[in-house]
């Protein structure tokens, strides 16, 4: 799989978009981007996925640059509980394709 | 709620204990992983079973035994375990209607081994 490059912590004020960037300059033609975040001590939760078009959830936003090295997760109107760590993961497809997990970018919203 | 539950939530047990995780998934899925999840580091996956067969085995010490007795449970046997195994174990399920790698997680068990 893939290396992603995403910064370590991000703040947003509650009502802001969040925009959080990823890096990942090796991707292959094959392989999608997948977001997912955790709130403290939960599971990680799937949050969306894309190969090369942007998507749109009722979640978030995700943007891809045309040569596909980088993208941008968007929460349009951040909220308390979206405050959590977000991992941008790149992998190949199939029902038992692994995800391998990075450090993520911790999310604070703020009042 | 994901679809995905385990139990127990919490385990405390000593080194010399033989203990087992139970994960249960109602999505009808066809995979499902353990993840290991120590204090401030990064999810690291365990094992990967798809269609009850072993895909994955991440290096993982033989202190650790997977079973998957069918496609919806999945065990993780535990016995002589070291302090350093103290972590979060959580599980998930993929596969079904999906071709993609959107993995549904469970809560996890917060496992201390004293």
């Amino acid at each position: 799989d893939a290396k992603t490059t995403q910064p370590t912590s991000m703040d947003c004020a509650e009502g802001r978009a969040a925009n959080l960037p990823c890096n990942h300059s090796t991707i292959s033609g094959n392989e999608y981007v997948y977001w997912y975040r955790q709130i403290h001590s939960q599971g990680p939760q799937y949050i969306i996925h894309g190969l090369k078009n942007n998507e749109t959830n009722e979640m978030a936003s995700l943007i891809i640059t045309e040569d596909r090295k980088s993208s941008t997760l968007i929460l349009p109107h951040a909220t308390l509980r979206d405050t959590a760590v977000y991992y941008c993961i790149v992998s190949g497809t199939g029902t038992a394709s692994k995800l391998t997990f990075g450090t993520g970018t911790r999310l604070q919203v703020t009042l | 709620e994901t679809g995905v539950t385990q139990t127990p939530r919490h385990l405390v047990m000593g080194m010399t204990n033989k203990k087992s995780l139970k994960c249960e998934q109602h999505l009808g899925h066809n995979a499902m992983y353990w993840y290991k999840q120590s204090a401030k580091k990064p999810l690291e996956l365990m094992f990967v079973y798809n269609f009850k067969e072993q895909t994955e085995n991440n290096s993982v010490p033989s202190r650790f035994s997977p079973e998957c007795p069918n496609s919806s449970h999945l065990f993780l046997h535990l016995h002589t375990l070291q302090p350093e195994d103290s972590a979060l174990y959580l599980c998930a399920s993929s596969g079904k209607d999906s071709l993609y790698n959107e993995q549904f997680f469970g809560p996890g068990t917060r496992l201390t081994v004293l």
